[in-house]
Formats: structure tokens, sequence, C-alpha cells
């Protein structure tokens, strides 16, 4: 069964330093996205994007934040400037808009440390 | 933001059918109620979802009253890999933001 694969599966970095996450989707899924989970609390959508820009866009997706998508299989979340706060598992989700198919599917995330 | 209700947890013995309820008063006529659940800290995975009838696939049931106000996720035989976070999502597709509440925790017992 196709999956979405997330790399690394854990990062730790410093406070102000910059961080890319990984994700590749389902091969023929077109809307992407990105979500995190700070420990303990609830999963929160942070973006989505579709036909190579964003479509829409979280109130915690701010100017440090940006996404894209370099190539025909990858989908990044970078991070500008680690903030403490940024500590959280992200999580990669892809979609398809074909009949009975709209479903998203989840990747496995990603755990960032920020010290 | 959620626009559903669940209980924070529910318990369930390894065998039995777990039956887990969910609120949507405010459901619009096109929007979908979807389950999904979380196992410890991993990705969200895909259980379920409907409209207004009634949906079995491999994995779980779902029930939707007729006036689409509440359903309920019936997972037949729990095993202990069922315990998990479980989440009712209501919208109009998955092509947009999913709003994931609390859920309700259920844990399986041996």
């Amino acid at each position: 069964e196709p999956e979405v694969t997330q790399t690394p599966s854990h990062q730790v970095t410093q406070m102000g330093q910059e961080v890319i996450l990984r994700c590749v989707p389902i091969s023929n899924h077109l809307y992407f996205y990105w979500y995190r989970q700070i420990l303990g609390q609830k999963v929160e959508f942070l973006v989505s994007f579709y036909n190579n820009e964003i479509s829409e866009k979280s109130e915690i997706f701010d100017d440090q934040f940006s996404v894209e998508r370099p190539d025909g299989s990858n989908f990044t979340l970078k991070i500008r400037s680690t903030k403490l706060e940024d500590s959280a598992m992200y999580f990669c989700a892809s979609s398809s808009p074909w009949a009975g198919g709209e479903t998203q599917y989840f990747g496995p995330g990603t755990r960032l440390l920020v010290l | 933001d959620a626009k559903t209700t669940q209980p924070p947890s529910m318990d369930c013995a390894e065998g039995r059918a777990a039956n887990l309820p969910c609120n949507h008063s405010t459901i619009s006529g096109n929007e979908y109620v979807y389950w999904y659940r979380q196992i410890h800290s991993q990705g969200p995975q895909y259980i379920i979802h409907g409209l207004k009838n009634n949906e079995t696939n491999e994995m779980a049931s779902l029930i939707i009253t007729e006036d689409r106000k509440s359903s309920t996720l019936i997972l037949p035989h729990a095993t202990l890999r069922d315990t998990a976070v479980y989440y009712c999502i209501v919208g109009l597709s998955t092509l947009g933001r999913l709003y994931f509440g609390r859920g309700t925790q259920l844990t399986v017992w041996p």
C-alpha cells in the first residue's frame, strides 16, 4: 500500500538555526499538507499546498515558515529561525481529489526538538 | 475549530465491540463525518467516512443518525492494537484543512 514518508524521523537543532523537514507524498496525489502536534496537545493544521502554491495557511504559519515542492516527489517545510516553541511532531499529509480518494494520508512524522 | 464533541476516554475489553460516540449537532447538509485515529505519537490514520448512510470497511463501521447530529464508530472486535486516540471530524472534504479536537482515548484491555 502506498504511504507518505518523512525524513528525518528525529531532528535536534539549536534555537535560531534553520531546519528543513522532508516529505515524499503518495505519488499520484496532488494536495499536500503540513500539520504539527506539540507534546500533549492537539494536531494543528499549518498549511496546504496545491498546484505549486499555498492554498491555505493557518495563523501559526508565519513568515518563518515556508514550503516548497522542489521536484516531482518531495515536499518540504522550512523553518528559518527556530524557536523553542517550534519543538513538536511535524506531520506531512497528502490527498487526491479523485472520487473515493478524498482522504488525507499522513506520514509518520518528524520529531523536532529545539534547544 | 472542531465542530464535534467526543468523550475524553473510553475502555473496552479485547474481543468486544468498541462503540465510540460523536456529537456534531451543527453539521451542514453537505458535510461528511470522518474518523481518524492516532496510535501513540504516530501520524493520524484514516479509518472511515460517511455522509448520510451507514458505512462499513475492513476496519470499522460508521453509524450516522437520521438527523445526522451524531454518529458512532464501531470497532467490531477490538484488539490491543486498537488502543489509540480516535478523532471524529466534520468537513466538506479532506482536501482542505482537518480540524482535530482532543478525540477519545480508547484503551483496550486484555
